[in-house]
């Protein structure tokens, strides 16, 4: 079945970084773009980017231009994204999300992964 | 920016009522519209995508509608596990936007 299957929860001090993965199977990876939607405790969801597994092209919410890196691996049929720069306010649950469609904006997000916490704190 | 503005913030109901949420967008965006559920501590779950389209193995007491910059969600006839929090979404080719959520609270 179409999975995504994502790391394990990270905590990191104020001025690191972190990366989070998310392996898919189930499908063919490098038909669907991938995006990046992450949840602060008790708030809504909020779009980071997208990236196109095939070729690696991105896109960056403004927000997060210059923190955020998304980036692909298609041997193993992972994306990966790392924020730097981290901030208390960074604390979140970090979601991969599947398009329904091989173009982004045509269509919604039909898998989502299990989340990971990341918690930054001095 | 679009900005996309859920309807009410919390709805109470009890098992068996319909329930409409609504969310509007700031412009027009067409059907461009999904709606998701969550549960906490887990991830949201596609229901209705192009605003009027049911999600493959959701349940047909779920229905969208609208177009433009008004649209609604309504359950027919709520059952036990409907209690969650609904999104909407908007998406298109350079962002995505979610509205703030609605949480569905037993009465």
């Amino acid at each position: 079945q179409v999975q995504l299957v994502q790391s394990g929860a990270e905590v990191k001090k104020p001025g690191a970084s972190v990366r989070v993965s998310c392996e898919a199977s189930g499908y063919t990876f490098t038909s669907y773009y991938m995006h990046w939607v992450r949840q602060a405790p008790g708030q809504g969801l909020e779009w980071m980017g997208v990236i196109n597994p095939s070729g690696g092209s991105t896109s960056y919410a403004q927000k997060f231009q210059g923190r955020v890196t998304m980036t692909s691996d298609t041997s193993t049929s992972t994306v990966y994204m790392e924020v730097s720069s981290l901030r208390s306010d960074d604390t979140a649950v970090y979601f991969c999300a599947k398009d329904g469609s091989g173009i982004p904006g045509m269509d919604a997000f039909d898998i989502w992964g299990q989340g990971t916490m990341v918690t930054v704190s001095s | 920016d679009i900005q996309m503005t859920q309807s009410p913030s919390t709805l109470s109901a009890s098992v068996g009522d319909r329930v409409t949420f609504t969310c509007r967008a700031s412009q027009s965006i067409g059907s461009f519209l999904a709606w998701y559920q969550q549960k906490p501590g887990k991830a949201p779950n596609l229901l209705i995508y192009k605003a009027s389209s049911l999600e493959s193995g959701v349940p047909s007491r779920f229905s969208g509608s609208g177009s433009g910059t008004e649209f609604t969600l309504t359950i027919s006839s709520l059952q036990p596990d409907d209690f969650a929090t609904y999104y909407c979404q908007h998406y298109n080719t350079y962002s995505q936007t979610f509205g703030q959520g609605t949480k569905l609270e037993i009465k």
